[in-house]
């Protein structure tokens, strides 16, 4: 079995300050970690992912991410936010298995960036 | 129309009634999802179909009944709900090659149900 922890419900930041949002995973077996961002009234858009190879991992909007196994850790990191990064950001696992692809979701942080 | 679309966008319904929640890809994909999204929880995968065959229930009460006609369509019909089963319903869509390997999963934007 399979679990994302997201400790922070909520992230206030003042634009063009750094933000870095907390994710924690469990699993048994080796893992793919996402992070999807849900702006208001919207369905989920992936930010970026993590399948193999470099642990930093950089996405859409100036997102990155980096994969920590040690720590079991997949932080997202932005330097500086903009107004518009104003959103809920949901960790989730994905379970490799035959008839459909499973993906295990955080239960999200609600970014909210302030002038 | 491109990627996933959902229809309503919202819906109001009262606990006797019946109503039926629409989804369609124009992906090309073989496998969609219907997701519960409840605040402060975490999103619940509800059910999944691949080639049109339902692959997995997450122990789903019966009061939410999915369907999938064809590769490119997805519904979920509804009845006798309770005030609880008021939240956001994602569907999303994915290619599933029935191996170990990865394909993104791409979500609509959701119905918002309140229950009455």
């Amino acid at each position: 079995a399979q679990s994302v922890t997201q400790l922070d419900s909520q992230v206030p930041v003042f634009e063009e300050a750094p933000v870095e949002l907390r994710c924690n995973y469990s699993s048994s077996v080796s893992v793919y970690l996402f992070w999807y961002v849900q702006y208001p009234n919207q369905g989920l858009q992936l930010l970026l992912k993590y399948l193999s190879g470099s642990t930093l991992v950089k996405g859409i909007n100036g997102f990155e991410a980096e994969f920590n196994k040690s720590q079991t850790s997949f932080h997202l990191r932005k330097p500086s936010v903009h107004i518009s990064d104003t959103a809920e950001y949901f960790c989730a696992v994905y379970r490799l298995t035959g008839g459909g692809n499973k993906l295990t979701f955080g239960t999200g942080t609600q970014l909210k960036v302030e002038l | 129309e491109t990627g996933v679309t959902q229809t309503p966008r919202h819906l109001v319904m009262g606990m006797t009634n019946k109503k039926s929640l629409k989804c369609e890809q124009h992906l090309g994909h073989n496998a969609m999802y219907w997701y519960k999204q409840s605040a402060k929880k975490p999103l619940e995968l509800m059910f999944v179909y691949s080639l049109e065959e339902r692959v997995e229930n997450n122990s789903v009460p019966s009061r939410f009944s999915p369907e999938c006609p064809n590769s490119s369509h997805l519904f979920l019909h509804l009845h006798t709900l309770q005030p609880e089963d008021s939240a956001l319903y994602l569907c999303a869509s994915s290619q599933d090659n029935g191996g170990n390997t990865y394909n993104e999963q791409f979500f609509g934007p959701g119905t918002r149900l309140t229950v009455l």
